[in-house]
């Protein structure tokens, strides 16, 4: 599976754009790009996922570039309850590990007041 | 609306005791999933279900077992608690394998091995 690079932090004020991006060059053309969070003490949480256009669902927008080497998960008007740690995930369509998720380091997004 | 429900949310064990964590979803979903996250660590999935009567090991089986006789449910049971398993564990679902079919989870137990 490719692997994917997060910036470790990133602070956002609340009520303004919050702007999460992931590099992963290695991307092959048959893997989907998925984003999930984790608020602290709870199950991750599914986000959104893409594979070539750009999505936008309830929760957020999802922009990949067109080489597909990097994405960027945007939260429209981040609250203090976005504060979490954002993963980037790319998954192939399908897997020898039937669907295994590898979570990495993930962004740690603190929104503040 | 209740997806993925886990219980017990938290357990003490001695160690060499036993316990069955429960996991259910209400989804429909063939796929079920099992994983234990550490402390500051990502997730490492410990077994999964195709679907009912089947099940396959992950990356870190040893010391658990499950089955899967329902679709709904897909518990998880450690037979001779130690405290390396001190952690806490996440189940999962998904409607297939097939990448475009997310994972949900659940808020998971927490499990302490004294």
């Amino acid at each position: 599976d490719a692997k994917t690079t997060q910036p470790p932090s990133m602070d956002c004020a609340e009520g303004r754009a919050a702007n999460l991006p992931c590099n992963h060059s290695t991307i092959s053309g048959n893997e989907y790009v998925y984003w999930y969070r984790q608020i602290h003490s709870q199950g991750p949480q599914y986000i959104i996922h893409g594979l070539k256009n750009n999505e936008t669902n309830e929760m957020a927008s999802l922009i990949i570039t067109e080489d597909r080497k990097s994405s960027t998960l945007i939260l429209p008007h981040a609250t203090l309850r976005d504060t979490a740690v954002y993963y980037c995930i790319v998954r192939p369509l399908y897997s020898s590990n039937t669907g295994k998720l590898i979570f990495g380091q993930g962004t740690t997004l603190q929104v503040k007041p | 609306n209740a997806g993925v429900t886990q219980t017990p949310k938290f357990r003490i064990l001695k160690i060499g005791q036993s316990m069955t964590l429960q996991c259910t979803q209400d989804m429909n979903h063939n796929y079920m999933y099992w994983y234990r996250q550490d402390p500051g660590m990502g997730l490492k999935l410990i077994y999964y279900s195709v679907g009912a009567g089947i099940t396959d090991k992950g990356e870190v089986p040893n010391g658990y077992n499950v089955s899967r006789s329902t679709t709904e449910d897909f518990p998880l049971r450690l037979e001779l608690a130690a405290p390396s398993q001190t952690s806490v564990y996440f189940c999962a679902s998904s409607y297939g394998e097939n990448s475009n079919q997310p994972q949900h989870f659940g808020d998971g137990t927490r499990l302490s091995i004294l």
